[in-house]
């Protein structure tokens, strides 16, 4: 089975770069993607990653490591409007599901 | 493109009433997902479904829970009977095809059983 782990809170002010982790421990995937989540709100699609390396849109970058286990995502001119829960998730070869991680909420201060 | 819609958007029911939870997914999508999520254990896949066939429902607590498709424009969510550790919100999720697709969520069920 799929494990993905994340830290629980990440602080920072406005203007600023912040980094979210996401280790993971699977047998096999299509891809890491990233979701937003705002209080009271449904998760949206932020990114997608296949391959190794860093995928870039706009302030919102995320990368993939399959060699270390591990990707990111990173936001970049933090402004007010970022703070939410962010949830990497994977899409398992064997089953074509899409497992999310624990979540990391991010608050942003001016 | 309406999105992916969800009724009703909260629901308040008492411990062994039956609580039905409706989708209809985004049109042209071929799969769709029901997750719950909680604080405690985040957001869980239930079962999700392809061409209107479920595929995996190993998420599925119990069988107090059920799911059906009976067309590629609707699927409902079944608890019977509710109880108190239910309460969760529940999304409904589609996508093209398949998991390694972007999923549009839907905007959640609230469901408090008290």
């Amino acid at each position: 089975g799929q494990s993905l782990e994340q830290p629980s809170e990440v602080t920072a002010v406005e203007g600023a770069i912040v980094q979210i982790n996401c280790t993971y421990q699977t047998s096999g995937f299509y891809g890491l993607s990233w979701y937003q989540q705002h209080d009271g709100g449904a998760p949206t699609f932020l990114s997608y990653n296949a391959l190794d390396g860093l995928e870039e849109t706009g302030r919102f970058s995320s990368f993939l490591s399959r060699s270390d286990s591990y990707g990111y995502l990173l936001l970049q001119e933090l402004q007010m409007k970022d703070s939410a829960s962010y949830f990497c998730a994977v899409s398992e070869y064997n089953t074509d599901k899409l497992i999310f991680g624990t979540g990391t909420r991010l608050q942003v201060f001016p | 493109d309406a999105g992916v819609i969800q009724s009703p958007r909260h629901e308040v029911t008492e411990m062994g009433q039956e609580v039905t939870l409706r989708c209809k997914p985004i049109s042209g999508h071929n799969s769709l997902f029901w997750y719950r999520q909680t604080m405690m254990r985040g957001l869980e896949l239930l079962i999700y479904f392809n061409n209107n066939v479920p595929i995996d429902d190993s998420g599925m607590p119990e069988d107090r829970f059920s799911a059906k498709m009976p067309n590629a424009s609707f699927s409902t969510l079944k608890i019977q009977p509710s109880e108190p550790r239910d309460s969760a919100v529940y999304f409904c999720a589609s996508s093209l095809v398949g998991a390694d697709e972007k999923l549009f969520f839907g905007s959640g069920t609230q469901l408090s059983v008290l």
